[in-house]
């Protein structure tokens, strides 16, 4: 089954810490996404890219980096430099034109302890 | 002001009831609506998506554009408690972007 998987489902991290979230689809699609979202705040997004090697910030990219170095994966990493990372983050992949919407992963929690 | 405009709710109504979930939009370039539902601590998925004006049905679910006045809607007839979810609305200027921009959703709780 073609799909986007992200893990882990659930993330603890000490503050001053550096975490991986990581992103993978079989979906052959070109573009993919990192949101955050928070209560109350709806999906914002991080990062995208739209092709191997090339990503671009969205609107919260500070104290987050990204790479694409394979077209099936596109691991966000949350750096120490991140206030308040504790939130739940959703990858998504598309095709180069948006007809029919994302996919979505189905999200990983990180809790910063 | 933000491209898109959705009313946060909760909205929580009795089972069997119809649910009528809105967005507004202020972008006239828009072309492509979708319906995204997202259960808690997962996903969204796609549940409808519309191109252009008009209405489209598919089973309990119907979602309407009315680009003259830039709204969209969707409406759950017979609402069940497993439809208790948040609703997210998004939309696309379509052509060679691919950027979608979303609502912040509607949380609706169907009560048995």
């Amino acid at each position: 089954d073609g799909g986007i998987t992200q893990s882990p489902k659930y993330l603890f991290r000490k503050e001053g810490q550096n975490v991986t979230l990581s992103c993978e689809q079989n979906l052959n699609h070109d573009a993919m996404y990192w949101y955050r979202q928070d209560p109350g705040q709806g999906l914002r997004l991080i990062y995208y890219s739209q092709i191997v090697n090339d990503f671009q910030k969205g609107d919260i990219a500070e104290g987050y980096s990204v790479s694409r170095e394979k077209k099936e994966s596109f691991p966000l990493t949350v750096t120490s430099a991140q206030k308040n990372p504790t939130a739940f983050y959703l990858c998504a992949s598309s095709p180069k034109t948006v007809v029919y919407g994302y996919t979505f992963g189905s999200g990983t929690r990180l809790t910063v302890v | 002001q933000k491209e898109v405009e959705q009313d946060p709710g909760p909205l929580s109504v009795p089972e069997g009831a119809i649910v009528s979930l809105n967005c507004t939009y202020s972008n006239s370039a828009f072309q492509y609506f979708m319906w995204y539902r997202q259960y808690s601590r997962k996903g969204p998925e796609l549940l409808m998506y519309t191109y252009s004006s008009g209405n489209k049905e598919d089973g309990r679910f119907t979602a309407q554009v009315d680009k003259s006045s830039k709204y969209i809607s969707l409406f759950i007839r017979d609402s069940q408690p497993s439809d208790s979810a948040t609703y997210l609305c998004a939309m696309s200027v379509g052509g060679a972007t691919n950027k979608l921009i979303f609502g912040t959703g509607t949380l609706l709780a169907v009560q048995p």
